[in-house]
């Protein structure tokens, strides 16, 4: 099955800096990438989501760039700011539509 | 509109009693998952269903755990004995059928077994 791995596992920036999340996945077929973030004691939420038909893509602070020759994409956030402290997921999935995450990243903005 | 829906949210059990939680999903949503997460961990899925149908169930333990959507609409997921071990987060997803759509995720039931 797929195995995807997230690095690192902790994260802190200091407020105004950008965070880079890095994921591999071992299944060339997966072509599904979003990524979610968890806030304490509250559900997962997606925040972006790229296809393998694309190779990055931008929502205003984030980013996700998506390798499909190495196997790996990121999450970019820039200019960071204190509600962006989470616990961000990386996963991945083919069409079967079984997401499989990584261990997650728990992200810390020092004001 | 309400999101996925979750009951109860915290549960406390002793060791070899039943458990069961119950999820609602998005009106209109043919896809529900059944994803358990530890403490520090990604969610890890154990069940998915298409409509009433279990298209996927190879990660749940079929020994102790049991699943249903009889009507294609919500769903139960039931331990039976629980173990120390099943203390986590289970969290209930679900999406349009079609593939490679956003999961929207439930509050979780947090389980402890004591």
């Amino acid at each position: 099955g797929e195995n995807v791995e997230q690095h690192p596992s902790t994260l802190s920036v200091q407020e105004g800096d950008s965070a880079v999340i890095k994921c591999t996945y071992s299944d060339s077929a997966s072509n599904y990438f979003p990524w979610y973030k968890q806030e304490l004691g509250k559900r997962p939420q997606l925040i972006i989501d790229i296809r393998s038909n694309v190779g990055e893509k931008k929502d205003q602070r984030i980013a996700v760039t998506l390798n499909k020759t190495a196997k790996h994409f990121s999450l970019h956030i820039t200019e960071t700011q204190p509600e962006d402290s989470a616990v961000y997921f990386c996963a991945a999935s083919i069409n079967d539509y079984k997401l499989s995450f990584g261990a997650g990243t728990t992200v810390t903005v020092r004001a | 509109e309400a999101g996925v829906v979750q009951s109860p949210r915290y549960k406390i059990i002793e060791k070899k009693q039943p458990v069961a939680f119950w999820c609602n999903p998005i009106s209109g949503h043919n896809t529900l998952y059944w994803y358990l997460q530890n403490l520090g961990q990604g969610p890890e899925l154990l069940i998915r269903y298409e409509n009433e149908e279990a298209v996927d169930d190879s990660q749940l333990p079929k020994d102790r755990f049991s699943a249903e959507r009889l009507k294609g609409v919500d769903s139960t997921l039931k331990i039976q004995p629980a173990e120390l071990g099943d203390s986590a987060v289970y969290l209930c997803a679900s999406s349009l059928m079609g593939g490679n759509t956003e999961a929207f995720f439930g509050q979780g039931t947090r389980l402890t077994v004591v």
